[in-house]
């Protein structure tokens, strides 16, 4: 299994500013993956963060808006650019199960407000 | 394109009572299909797949390609399976993105 940390767990932001999630995780993974969930709803993908190469992102999420890192295997984030009320969401940091495929492991969460 | 659809926004089940959580799917190839749950305060974590064909917590879930669903059933529920459940897809071949349905709640009442 995996032990996914995320900072921070909570946070209310003001409009326009930047705010960057971190995830920790206490093995080395191989992929990482940053999920986002706006109230009421489901966990949609933001994109995919494997060790030494660009993130890849899905449909409708961009670099420039969700810039992340990921300088090593055990460490990730995320950030959320310029945000306006729409990206309060909870944000969530998940990794593939080291040694073994086809188990996802999530964090917590981050939930963030945007005012 | 890819897609869950779990019509049933809330369950609700007086505890004994069989439950089934609907999932259906569409994808061209051979996913693989996952419930995961969420108990109140606690994140999201994996319940079962259907490579492992295993009953957890007394739940069970067969993949049936005709139908293309993975409907989660347990025959008695208790008050402790109270959460969120979300049926997921994977496209497999190695790359584990997952693809969640909206998720249907679960309520047991006594």
């Amino acid at each position: 299994s995996a032990v996914i940390s995320q900072k921070p767990s909570r946070d209310i932001c003001q409009r326009g500013t930047s705010l960057t999630i971190q995830c920790q995780v206490d093995s080395q993974v191989t992929m990482m993956f940053w999920y986002r969930q706006q109230p009421g709803q489901s966990l949609t993908l933001i994109a995919t963060a494997n060790q030494g190469s660009e993130a890849t992102y899905e449909s409708g999420f961009v670099i420039d808006k969700f810039p992340i890192s990921r300088p090593n295997l055990t460490f990730s984030t995320l950030t959320v650019s310029n945000m306006s009320p729409e990206d309060s969401s909870i944000y969530l940091c998940s990794v593939e199960s080291p040694g073994g495929r086809n188990t996802i492991y999530f964090g917590e969460g981050s939930w963030l407000t945007v005012v | 394109a890819q897609r869950v659809t779990q019509p049933e926004k809330l369950l609700s089940v007086f505890k004994g009572a069989p439950v089934e959580l609907k999932c259906n799917y569409s994808y061209s190839g051979s996913p693989e299909l996952f419930w995961y749950v969420q108990y109140s305060r606690q994140r999201l974590q994996l319940l079962l797949r259907h490579i492992s064909r295993e009953s957890i917590k007394g739940f069970t879930a067969d993949l049936n390609k005709g139908e293309t669903s993975f409907h989660l059933k347990k025959p008695f529920a208790q008050e402790e399976d109270s959460a969120m459940y979300y049926c997921a897809l994977s496209g497999g071949g190695g790359y584990n993105k997952l693809i969640f349905g909206a998720g249907t709640r679960l309520a047991v009442h006594p």
